[in-house]
């Protein structure tokens, strides 16, 4: 069965670094989105990208961070100044274009730990 | 905007007992909604979906849940929870609204007891 994947599972960076989590997404999807789960609290979206652009965003998806898909599998989250805030899972997901419901499938995530 | 509230942040039963996990959501336009179930320290396992069709969804583990939209509710329930039931429940809404995104609840942590 076709499945999201995330590397690496666990990232340590010191606070003010650049860090890059990378996902693959199911290779026929065309939505691609990335959520993110601080220790004991409830998964939250950040963001959602389709046809190379980014299609929505929160709140929490400021300049420090941006997407990318480079090539035609992979799909970035990039923070380009951790703070020790940014510490959570990361969650990477996809979906296909399906006209009125869009399951998205989830990767198992990256623990991004902030020193 | 969309939203879900799960009410009981810690649920707590006997094995073989009922399991009732609530979820209310809130929403202008037809939700899809989801239960996921989380594993210490792994990721998102989907349990089951509602896309509007049939109201009463069975999954995975012989969870079951139903949708009333007078009710605004989608409670999971299972008739005889196992110990390997305990985790972190998240109730979810994904709606169309240009680009899906799915909006959380805050989790209920199941605990069984033996």
């Amino acid at each position: 069965e076709p499945e999201v994947t995330q590397t690496p599972s666990h990232q340590v960076t010191q606070m003010g670094q650049e860090v890059i989590l990378r996902c693959v997404p199911i290779s026929n999807h065309l939505y691609f989105y990335w959520y993110r789960q601080i220790l004991g609290q409830k998964v939250e979206f950040l963001v959602s990208f389709y046809n190379n652009e980014i299609s929505e965003k929160s709140e929490i998806f400021d300049d420090q961070f941006s997407v990318e898909r480079p090539d035609g599998s992979n799909f970035t989250l990039k923070i380009r100044s951790t703070k020790l805030e940014d510490s959570a899972m990361y969650f990477c997901a996809s979906s296909e274009q399906v006209q009125g419901y869009n399951e998205q499938f989830f990767g198992p995530g990256t623990r991004l730990t902030v020193l | 905007a969309q939203s879900v509230t799960q009410l009981g942040s810690h649920v707590s039963v006997s094995e073989g007992a009922l399991v009732l996990l609530r979820c209310n959501y809130s929403s202008s336009v037809p939700p899809y909604l989801f239960w996921y179930v989380q594993y210490p320290n792994q990721g998102l396992q989907l349990l089951l979906k509602y896309t509007s069709a049939a109201t009463l969804v069975k999954g995975i583990n012989g969870f079951e849940a139903e949708f009333k939209k007078s009710e605004t509710s989608f409670h999971l329930t299972k008739p005889s929870a196992h110990m390997s039931d305990a985790a972190e429940y998240f109730c979810a809404v994904s709606v169309n609204t240009g680009g899906f995104k799915t909006i959380f609840g805050a989790g209920t942590r199941l605990f069984v007891k033996a």
